[in-house]
C-alpha cells in the first residue's frame, strides 16, 4: 500500500529557533497534503492543505507566517514552525489522498515536537 | 497490532433519518477514540472525542459511545440531512505514543 514518511519523528528544540518537519510521499505523487496537530487529551486538528505548486490553504487559526508550509514537489510538502515557543509543542501529522479527490488518505507516522 | 475496522463500507438513507455507523477495533488498550469526517479532497474534520475513561460524547445531532472492553464505538446522526454526506473515519490512539490507527471509513450519502 501507499506510505507516506515524516522526518524527524521526534525533535527538541529551544525557543525562538525554527524546525523543518517533512512529509513525503514514497511511492505515489501527492498534489495536495494535509497537516495537523494535535495536543494531548485533544483531537486532531487540521492546520493547512498543502498545495503542489500554489500556497497552502490555512485553517481558522492558524498563523500563516509561524507555520510555513512549502510543497516543493510532488512527493514532499515540508512543515517549518519559525520562532518555535513551548506552547508549539505537539504532535505534527501529515496525510496525502492516493488520488486528486479521493477519499483513501495515507497518514504519515508524525512527528512529535518538543520546545524547551 | 492494533485493526480498526469499520461497518458498513457505505451507507445510503434519505433525509430525515437516523442511523448508526460502526467501529470495532481489536486492541482495548487505547487512549482516546475520535471521530471524523472527510469531503472528497479535503482533509479531516473532527466531529467527536472520546476518551478512554469517557462512554459517550455528544455534539449537535453527532452522539459517539465507546464500549473499550468490546472494542466497539458507533456514531449516531440524528435527522441526517444531504451535507453530511462524506466519508467518516475512526482512528484510535493507542496508549503508548501517539500512534493513530484509523479504521477503513464509512461512506455515507444522504438524499434529499
Amino acid at each position: 500500500g501507499a506510505v507516506v514518511s515524516q522526518h524527524p519523528s521526534r525533535v527538541i528544540c529551544k525557543s525562538g529557533t525554527s524546525v523543518k518537519i517533512e512529509c513525503r510521499s514514497l511511492d505515489f505523487q501527492a498534489t495536495t497534503m494535509f497537516w495537523y496537530r494535535q495536543f494531548p487529551k485533544k483531537s486532531l486538528m487540521l492546520m493547512a492543505t498543502s498545495n503542489e505548486g500554489s500556497k497552502a490553504t490555512y485553517e481558522q487559526g492558524v498563523e500563516k507566517d509561524k507555520f510555513l508550509i512549502n510543497h516543493a514537489s510532488l512527493t514532499l510538502s515540508t512543515l517549518t514552525v519559525t520562532s518555535a515557543h513551548p506552547e508549539d509543542s505537539s504532535f505534527y501529522i501529515c496525510s496525502a489522498p492516493l488520488r486528486e479527490g479521493s477519499y483513501e488518505q495515507y497518514f504519515g507516522p508524525g512527528t512529535r515536537l518538543t520546545v524547551t | 497490532k492494533q485493526e480498526v475496522t469499520q461497518i458498513p463500507a457505505a451507507l445510503s438513507v434519505p433525509e430525515g433519518e437516523n442511523l448508526v455507523l460502526n467501529c470495532s477495533f481489536t486492541d482495548s488498550a487505547i487512549y482516546n477514540l475520535q471521530w471524523f469526517r472527510q469531503d472528497p479532497g479535503k482533509g479531516l474534520t473532527s466531529l467527536l472525542l472520546i476518551q478512554s475513561s469517557q462512554r459517550e460524547q455528544t455534539s449537535g445531532r453527532l452522539n459517539a459511545s465507546l464500549d473499550k472492553s468490546s472494542g466497539r464505538s458507533t456514531l449516531y446522526i440524528a435527522a441526517s440531512q444531504p451535507g453530511d454526506s462524506a466519508t467518516y473515519l475512526c482512528a484510535v490512539e493507542d496508549n503508548y505514543g501517539q500512534n493513530f490507527v484509523f479504521g477503513p471509513g464509512t461512506r455515507l450519502s444522504v438524499l434529499p
